[in-house]
C-alpha cells in the first residue's frame, strides 16, 4: 500500500514570500490532517479535513495559512506572508475512520524561513 | 482543550533495559491514545495505541497501560536494542476527534 505523499521536501523562503506544500492521502482515507512540528516539539493539528470538509481549523492562524482539499482527495496547505517562526516541519496525514485513529503521515517538508 | 503531558523529555537505558515513558491528559471524554516514533529526519510512525475500554495491550517487546481514573498512559518498551533509539510521542484522541500530541522523549539506548 502507498504511504503519504507529500512534497516538495525541503523549502527555503525570505519572510514575507508564500508556500505552498502539496499531499496525496493514502487512497481510501477521507480524513487528511495538517501539523505543524517545530523542532523539539510534537505535532500540533493545523487543520482536519473529513472529505472536502473542514472538521477542525481551530489551531490555523488564518490571517496567513489557508488549506483546501479539493474532490476529497489531495490537499494543498498555503503560508501568504511567511514568518520567521513559521519555520518547522509541516506533516500531512490521513486515516481511514474520521475518528484521529490510525493516523499515517508524510514525509513532511521541512520549511526554512529567513 | 486537550493537554497531554509528557514525561521525561529524555531518557538514557542500557541496552537491554527496560524503557518507561508516561503520559498525562486533561480531557475525560479522550478515548484514543496512540504512540508514535520518530527517528531522526523521518516521518512519526504509528507504533501502538489503545482504546478506552482497555487497560493494558501487548505488542512483542512494547506494551502501553491507561488508567483513565487518574488520566495518565505508559509507554513500556522492553529489552531495547540501539534501534530503539528515536523520539517517541504519546497523543490522545479527545472530543471533535483530533489528536493531541506530548512534547517528545528522546530515547537513547547505549550498546
Amino acid at each position: 500500500e502507498a504511504g503519504v505523499a507529500q512534497s516538495p521536501r525541503y523549502k527555503i523562503i525570505e519572510k514575507r514570500q508564500s508556500v505552498a506544500f502539496w499531499c496525496n492521502p493514502i487512497s481510501g482515507h477521507a480524513t487528511l490532517y495538517w501539523y505543524q512540528q517545530i523542532l523539539g516539539q510534537g505535532p500540533k493539528l493545523l487543520i482536519q479535513f473529513q472529505n472536502n470538509g473542514v472538521v477542525d481549523d481551530s489551531q490555523l492562524p488564518k490571517d496567513r495559512f489557508s488549506a483546501e482539499r479539493l474532490k476529497g482527495v489531495d490537499s494543498t496547505l498555503k503560508i501568504q506572508p511567511a514568518k520567521l517562526e513559521d519555520s518547522a516541519v509541516y506533516l500531512c496525514a490521513s486515516s481511514l475512520v474520521g475518528r484521529g485513529e490510525g493516523q499515517f503521515f508524510g514525509p513532511g517538508t521541512r520549511l526554512t524561513v529567513l | 482543550g486537550e493537554n497531554v503531558e509528557q514525561h521525561p523529555s529524555t531518557l538514557s537505558v542500557q541496552e537491554g533495559d527496560s524503557a518507561v515513558i508516561k503520559c498525562t491528559y486533561s480531557d475525560s471524554a479522550s478515548n484514543y491514545f496512540p504512540w508514535y516514533k520518530q527517528e531522526l529526519g523521518k516521518r512519526p510512525q504509528l507504533i501502538i495505541d489503545i482504546r478506552s475500554n482497555v487497560g493494558e495491550k501487548k505488542d512483542q517487546r512494547i506494551a502501553v497501560t491507561l488508567n483513565k481514573t487518574a488520566k495518565h498512559f505508559s509507554l513500556h518498551i522492553t529489552e531495547t536494542q540501539p534501534e530503539d533509539s528515536a523520539v517517541y510521542f504519546c497523543a490522545a484522541g479527545g472530543a471533535g476527534n483530533k489528536l493531541t500530541f506530548g512534547g517528545g522523549t528522546r530515547v537513547l539506548v547505549k550498546p
